[in-house]
C-alpha cells in the first residue's frame, strides 16, 4: 500500500520533555510538510522539505525542529522551547513542491501534561 | 483579516439534501483551490482539486471557483450520513505554500 504513515497515533508528553514525532511515506515523494492543527484554527505550517538535506521554516518554527535525512522519512522534534505543544499534527506530502496536491497522514495526537 | 476565511459551523442537514460549503479569500493571485475531506481524528484527503475560475464535477461534488468574487464553493448532491466530517478548502498560488480555512464542521442527520 502506498501512502504517509505517522508514529505513534497518540502521544503524551511531560512538560520541558521533547519528542519526536514519526513521518514516514513509500509515495517516492520528493516534498514533505509539517502541520499543526488547532480547533478552529485550520491547518498551519510548521516546516516542510523540497529534497533530502534542505529544509525550510513554515509559518510558526519556532519550538519546532525537523532533519530530512532520507527521502521517505521527516521526523518533527517539538522541543521543550515550545510554549503551547498540545495539537494535532500533520505529516503531508506532494511530487514536489511545484505540485501543489498535498497529501496527508494520519496524524499524531500531542498532549502535554 | 485573514487570507482565507470559512464558516466554520457546525452544520446540520437532513440526509439527501444539497450541502453548500463555501471559502473566500483575500489574494487575488491564488490561482490553485482544493477542498480536503476530514473525519474525526484523521489526516485530510484531497477531494477536488480545481484551477483557476469555473467548475468541476466528480460524482456527488462540485467545485465551483469564482475568482472575480474571489470565492470558491463545494456542492454536495444526495448527501450521506457518511458524508459527515469536516471539509477544509485550501488555495495557493503556484509554488507557494497552501494556505487553508478553518473548515467547515458537517453533519448529515438519517
Amino acid at each position: 500500500d502506498g501512502g504517509i504513515t505517522q508514529s505513534p497515533k497518540y502521544l503524551f508528553r511531560k512538560e520541558g520533555q521533547n519528542v519526536t514525532l514519526s513521518c514516514e511515506q513509500n509515495l517516492n515523494h520528493d516534498a514533505m510538510y509539517w502541520y499543526r492543527q488547532d480547533p478552529g484554527q485550520g491547518l498551519r505550517l510548521i516546516y516542510y522539505s523540497q529534497i533530502v538535506n534542505d529544509f525550510q521554516k513554515g509559518d510558526i518554527a519556532e519550538g519546532y525542529s525537523v532533519s530530512r535525512e532520507k527521502k521517505e522519512s521527516f521526523p518533527l522534534t517539538v522541543t521543550s522551547a515550545q510554549k503551547n505543544p498540545t495539537a494535532f499534527y500533520l505529516c503531508a506530502s506532494s511530487i514536489n513542491v511545484d505540485q501543489n496536491e498535498q497529501f496527508f497522514g494520519p496524524g499524531t495526537r500531542l498532549t502535554v501534561l | 483579516q485573514k487570507e482565507v476565511e470559512q464558516d466554520p459551523g457546525p452544520l446540520s442537514v437532513p440526509e439527501g439534501a444539497i450541502v453548500s460549503l463555501n471559502c473566500t479569500y483575500s489574494n487575488s493571485a491564488f490561482q490553485y483551490f482544493m477542498w480536503y475531506r476530514q473525519y474525526s481524528r484523521k489526516g485530510p484527503e484531497l477531494l477536488m482539486y480545481t484551477y483557476s475560475s469555473g467548475n468541476k464535477e466528480d460524482g456527488r461534488f462540485t467545485a465551483q471557483v469564482d475568482k472575480s468574487s474571489k470565492y470558491i464553493s463545494l456542492f454536495i448532491r444526495d448527501s450521506q450520513p457518511s458524508d459527515s466530517a469536516t471539509y477544509l478548502c485550501a488555495m495557493c498560488q503556484g509554488a507557494q505554500k497552501l494556505v487553508f480555512g478553518q473548515g467547515t464542521r458537517l453533519t448529515i442527520n438519517p
